[in-house]
């Protein structure tokens, strides 16, 4: 089954101590990405990569990082959490956007994170 | 920079109502825009696809229109059913943003039995 995977789905946390939320996409996508989800905010985009060893920042990149070393996997790391990454955290992937070819992207079930 | 506006933000509808869901973006210059569906702590499921070529597409009883000049898309949904309650989400992929989807704030929809 075609899908994107996020581990782990529920998260408690205190502030400082280092975390990784892994993701993975067994569909051979090139472009994968993270987004946060927060009342009134909607989603926006954290990081994102278009291929392997290539990452890029998106709106709301401060606070984390992320590596793609191979082609299925992007994890996002939070060095240091603190109180406002509490948040909805997705992952997301698709075929690599070439000129006027634009692939739909899909999204994994969500890791809820809670920074006390 | 591109914003994405969905109204409303909630709608409540009796069971076997049609319905339309509306976003707008201020950005013309998009590749595609998506419809997502998702429902209360999940994640976001991708209902239809439209191209900027394209001004339709239709997936059972989900029709989304697109008119890229005037910026706008809808959402018809037929013959609503209680299991269509969810929050439904509209994103762009501009032309200037690479791969980045710019998402509204939703429209939460319930459909009363």
């Amino acid at each position: 089954e075609a899908q994107v995977t996020q581990n782990p789905r529920y998260l408690i946390t205190v502030t400082g101590k280092k975390l990784t939320v892994t993701c993975s996409q067994n569909m051979n996508h090139e472009y994968m990405s993270w987004y946060r989800q927060d009342p009134g905010l909607g989603l926006r985009q954290i990081y994102y990569s278009m291929n392997v060893e290539v990452t890029d920042k998106g709106d709301v990149p401060e606070g984390y990082k992320v590596s793609r070393k191979e082609k299925r996997n992007f994890p996002l790391i939070l060095e240091s959490p603190s109180p406002n990454q509490t948040s909805l955290y997705f992952c997301a992937s698709s075929f690599k956007f070439i000129g006027g070819d634009s692939y739909e992207q899909y999204f994994g079930p969500g890791t809820r994170l809670t920074v006390t | 920079k591109q914003e994405v506006t969905q109204i409303p933000a909630a709608l409540s509808v009796p069971e076997g109502e049609n319905l339309v869901l509306n976003c707008s973006f201020t950005d013309s210059a998009i590749y595609n825009l998506q419809w997502f569906r998702q429902d209360p702590g999940k994640g976001l499921t991708s209902l239809l696809l439209i191209q900027s070529s394209q001004r339709e597409q239709t997936s059972g009883r989900l029709n989304a229109s697109l008119d890229k000049s005037s910026g706008r898309s809808t959402l018809y949904i037929a013959a609503s059913q209680p299991g269509d309650s969810a929050t439904y989400l509209c994103a762009v992929r501009v032309e200037t943003s690479g791969s980045r989807l710019t998402f509204g704030e939703g429209t939460q929809l319930t459909v009363n039995p």
